[in-house]
């Protein structure tokens, strides 16, 4: 089945800084979306962007399906973006999810 | 537009009983589908229904079963209970089955501890 990475698995920042989060997909995908994850275990929905360039505030993201990756932008960081930011594409109809990366925004 | 609510939220149960999770999605999504989320193994996906149907069924034993009703709530069971089954379980709907392109809601799910 496809099988989805994600990098950095870990990242600490500083307040204010910028920082760029991946996702490496191993095969051709009808759709990808990215999530937050809150300490409560909701996930968020941030982008559902298949391909293209979509931004939202402080936060963008761009799709190369041709060349199977993705990448989260986070702009100007704040401690309320920590957590965990989840890639997940869509393959045989179900969303399959990367292992995460853990984002630590320190003030 | 209410989210996708799940009930309970939290949940403590003993090893061999059984235990019923609830999802309601989003008001006109069809599509209910349910992962569950562990330290060790990450986000796997359960099953997804769509008009009642089962349309979709992840790597889990038969214990795990579920069912949608015709108003497109959703509900899992899980049958005697294992250690392992200790897990934050997440239902998502989305305006049609997930083999198309349609965006997935998450509800803020069910942590179910097995003792």
């Amino acid at each position: 089945g496809i099988q989805v990475e994600q990098s950095p698995p870990d990242l600490i920042l500083q307040e204010g800084a910028n920082s760029t989060l991946r996702c490496n997909f191993s095969d051709s995908v009808n759709n990808l979306q990215w999530f937050h994850q809150n300490p409560w275990g909701q996930l968020i929905n941030l982008f559902y962007i298949p391909s293209g360039t979509k931004q939202n505030g402080r936060l963008s993201a761009t799709t190369v399906a041709t060349e199977r990756y993705s990448l989260l932008y986070i702009s100007s960081s704040q401690t309320t973006d920590s957590g965990v930011y989840f890639c997940a594409v869509k393959s045989q109809g179900n969303l399959i999810f990367g292992k995460g990366t853990k984002l630590s925004v320190k003030p | 537009k209410a989210g996708v609510t799940q009930t309970p939220r939290y949940l403590i149960k003993t090893r061999g009983q059984q235990v019923t999770l609830s999802c309601s999605p989003i008001s006109g999504h069809r599509s209910v589908s349910w992962y569950q989320q562990t330290p060790g193994q990450g986000l796997q996906f359960l099953f997804e229904y769509f008009s009642e149907t089962q349309r979709n069924k992840g790597n889990f034993p038969g214990r795990f079963s579920g069912r949608q009703f015709s108003n497109s709530r959703s509900e899992m069971n899980v049958s005697t209970l294992e250690l392992g089954d200790s897990a934050l379980y997440l239902c998502a709907s989305s305006v049609g089955p997930t083999g198309g392109y349609f965006e997935q809601y998450f509800g803020p799910g069910t942590r179910l501890t097995v003792t």
